[in-house]
């Protein structure tokens, strides 16, 4: 069985783009999570997927930040007008339940220009 | 406000020592604690876990204590390897929220032949 993964592993861009992150979960996973890691830093939580619904999008730090899960599955986060301070590794982990152990995958190293 | 603090906050150790890290929380109210070890350019790897009743955890030469009275934990590696050279992130989940994890900063350990 296939873990957490994450495309691209690394995305370098310039300010004022937009990116779009990808995670697929493990197979059967119904939650899903978004995380961004600073340099030197744990993991901050952004956003908590149960299926296709974000349960909990607490840890958006603006409107620049969205994530989709159409389908249950595979999700993608957003980010419009990329800042140099968005610059960090962005986590995803899936679980079998809202309860369940998180799986995380290698991350996405994202440098802002 | 939830926290998870950890120290020291780097070190480095000869290969076959033992070293134990440490963790206060603030997290409430408290459902579990976790030790993630996270390699360089990885996802983090769960080690243990640990619920309110748990006072300890070995996971091989890994072994965790919780003191839920003073919101402690510390986690112990006997014999360190070369390969124990990670980030290892202390993670507590708090009651009813959905699983989000609240991490800590991390101990950077470096594990020197």
């Amino acid at each position: 069985g296939a873990g957490v993964s994450q495309t691209p592993s690394n995305k370098v861009t310039e300010k004022g783009k937009y990116v779009e992150l990808r995670c697929d979960p493990i197979s059967g996973h119904t939650a899903l999570y978004w995380y961004r890691q600073s340099l030197g830093q744990g993991p901050e939580f952004l956003i908590y997927f149960q299926g296709t619904g974000a349960a909990d999008d607490s840890g958006l730090p603006n409107d620049r930040f969205f994530a989709v899960r159409p389908e249950g599955s595979v999700s993608t986060l957003k980010i419009q007008r990329t800042e140099r301070g968005d610059s960090a590794v962005y986590l995803c982990a899936s679980s079998s339940s809202s309860e369940g152990e998180q799986f995380f995958g290698p991350g996405t190293r994202l440098t802002v220009l | 406000k939830n926290q998870v603090e950890q120290s020291p906050q780097s070190l480095i150790i000869l290969e076959g020592k033992n070293c134990t890290l440490q963790c206060n929380y603030t997290v409430s109210p408290f459902s579990n604690l976790r030790w993630y070890k996270q390699d360089t350019g990885r996802g983090p790897v769960s080690l243990t876990i640990m619920t309110f009743s748990e006072n300890t955890k070995s996971n091989g030469r890994y072994t965790a204590t919780l003191d839920a009275d003073t919101k402690q934990s510390s986690l112990h590696i006997t014999a360190s390897q070369l390969s124990d050279s990670a980030s290892y992130i202390c993670v507590v989940s708090a009651s009813g929220a959905t699983n989000k994890l609240i991490f800590g900063t991390g101990t950077l350990l470096a594990v020197q032949p």
